[in-house]
């Protein structure tokens, strides 16, 4: 079974660039997440989807970062325009839904983004 | 809201060395538990995983007991080897909420050395 596919791997922009990651989830994984990796922390929830819907943005910084699921499979993570503390690993990762306590999300290999 | 607190690395230990990683939380609710390991240059693989009080998660030589009253999820593993030198994350989800995002600790590195 294919995993969780992200691209690009690194991305390096200037501030106030502008930039797009893409993520395909594991075939049939109705919940989505993108995570933000800063070196040295654990990941941040960005915003979670189920299906095409979100579930939980409450952490995304509106102002700058946007992300989408149509037809509920790839998503579009993208951040207009970028700050040089944007610089972090993105992680996408996957889930099945309603699978019950303990679901197991499975991570793709990530995007690292540095702001110059 | 919840949180995971985990030692701070890097742990340092010899071939076969007998390993603690020591996890706490705080939540809200009964949350999952969780290991999660990431190898140089790989993504984040679940580890381990342990559901409600007492369960015991284990995988690759590696255990972890959920501890509801010390609210704690120590991950250990009695001989350690040079594969096993990896970042290794702490995380708990709140399947009550509905969200189920994973929080995660800062993450503890493991250096094994032969």
């Amino acid at each position: 079974e294919a995993g969780v596919a992200q691209s690009p791997r690194y991305k390096i922009i200037e501030k106030r660039q502008s930039v797009a990651f893409w993520c395909n989830p594991i075939s049939g994984h109705a919940t989505l997440y993108w995570y933000q990796q800063i070196l040295g922390q654990g990941p941040k929830l960005l915003i979670q989807f189920q299906n095409n819907g979100v579930v939980d943005d409450s952490q995304l910084p509106k102002d700058r970062f946007s992300a989408e699921r149509l037809k509920g499979v790839d998503s579009t993570l993208k951040i207009q325009p970028a700050k040089l503390e944007d610089s972090a690993v993105y992680l996408c990762a996957s889930s099945l839904e309603a699978s019950g306590r303990g679901e197991t999300q499975y991570f793709g290999p990530g995007t690292r983004l540095l702001v110059l | 809201g919840n949180s995971v607190t985990q030692m701070e690395g890097p742990v340092t230990l010899s071939e076969e060395a007998f390993l603690t990683i020591n996890c706490t939380y705080t939540a809200t609710g009964y949350p999952s538990l969780f290991w999660y390991v990431q190898y140089p240059g790989e993504g984040l693989q679940l580890l381990l995983k342990a559901t409600k009080a007492d369960d015991k998660g284990s995988n690759k030589g590696f255990e972890a007991t959920y501890r509801k009253e010390t609210t704690s999820f120590h991950l250990e593993k009695g001989s350690v080897q040079v594969s096993d030198s990896a970042v290794y994350f702490c995380a708990l989800s709140d399947f009550g909420t509905g969200r189920r995002a994973l929080t995660f600790g800062s993450g503890t590195r493991l250096q094994v050395q032969p």
